[in-house]
């Protein structure tokens, strides 16, 4: 039973528009949440966390929100660029330091 | 910063052949360790991991097998690969901070 979803395997953005990753997740014991990247025959790379004690954390371009009574978090990215076409993946950390990870959202940003 | 060396990078395998994939970490001590398969279209699935040297938690019943010889050394195993056993493998160390990920290692049954 996966405890962290993406339920859209795909997403396409034209370039400099917003491109908005979802991710759901069942366990309320999730205490942190994270987002990575990945190209192509890499390992992922970090992006952006997010505490449980807060519902919003911006970098730069990214922002991710989380909403815990709907057991929901969101990454936006504005404006998107063709370089930030890679799948995205949620992540959410028990209080065993065990990380839970989504299936992943494809971006694929037109120029 | 932590840095995690994964080899090889590719590797392909006859079914039934033992295989043996190392991880090793630079940059921190006693970190918690990891591996990751991702299977072609699917996510991240947690194959195993390990809070310390010689303690291995395995989430998934499979025929592969992991050890932890030393602090930042992880390797994984088979003694006989199956055809379902191709895919991307990945080494992740983390403490109380986000993990880090290897390269990969993409593995391929014939």
């Amino acid at each position: 039973d996966q405890q962290v979803k993406q339920n859209s395997p795909s997403l396409s953005v034209q370039e400099g528009r917003i491109s908005i990753l979802n991710c759901d997740y069942t366990n309320s014991m999730f205490d942190y949440f994270l987002w990575y990247k990945k190209y192509p025959a890499e390992g992922p790379t970090f992006l952006i966390s997010i505490s449980s004690i807060k519902d919003k954390n911006e970098d730069g371009r990214f922002t991710v929100f989380l909403n815990k009574s709907a057991k929901h978090l969101s990454l936006h990215i504005v404006p998107s660029q063709p370089g930030d076409s890679a799948v995205y993946f949620c992540a959410a950390m028990d209080n065993f330091n065990k990380f839970y990870f989504g299936s992943g959202t494809k971006l694929n940003v037109k120029p | 910063s932590q840095t995690i060396h994964q080899w090889p990078a590719t590797l392909v395998q006859p079914v039934g052949s033992p295989l043996s994939l190392e991880c090793t970490v630079e940059g921190t001590s006693n970190p918690n360790l990891y591996w990751y398969r991702q299977a072609a279209g699917r996510g991240l699935q947690l194959l195993f991991y390990s809070v310390g040297i010689g303690q291995i938690s395995s989430e998934v019943p499979q025929n592969l097998s992991a050890s932890r010889p030393q602090d930042r050394q992880f390797i994984l195993s088979s003694k006989k690969l199956l055809l379902s056993d191709s895919g991307f493998y990945l080494c992740a160390a983390g403490v109380n901070q986000p993990q880090h990920f290897g390269d990969g290692t993409r593995l391929s049954i014939l």
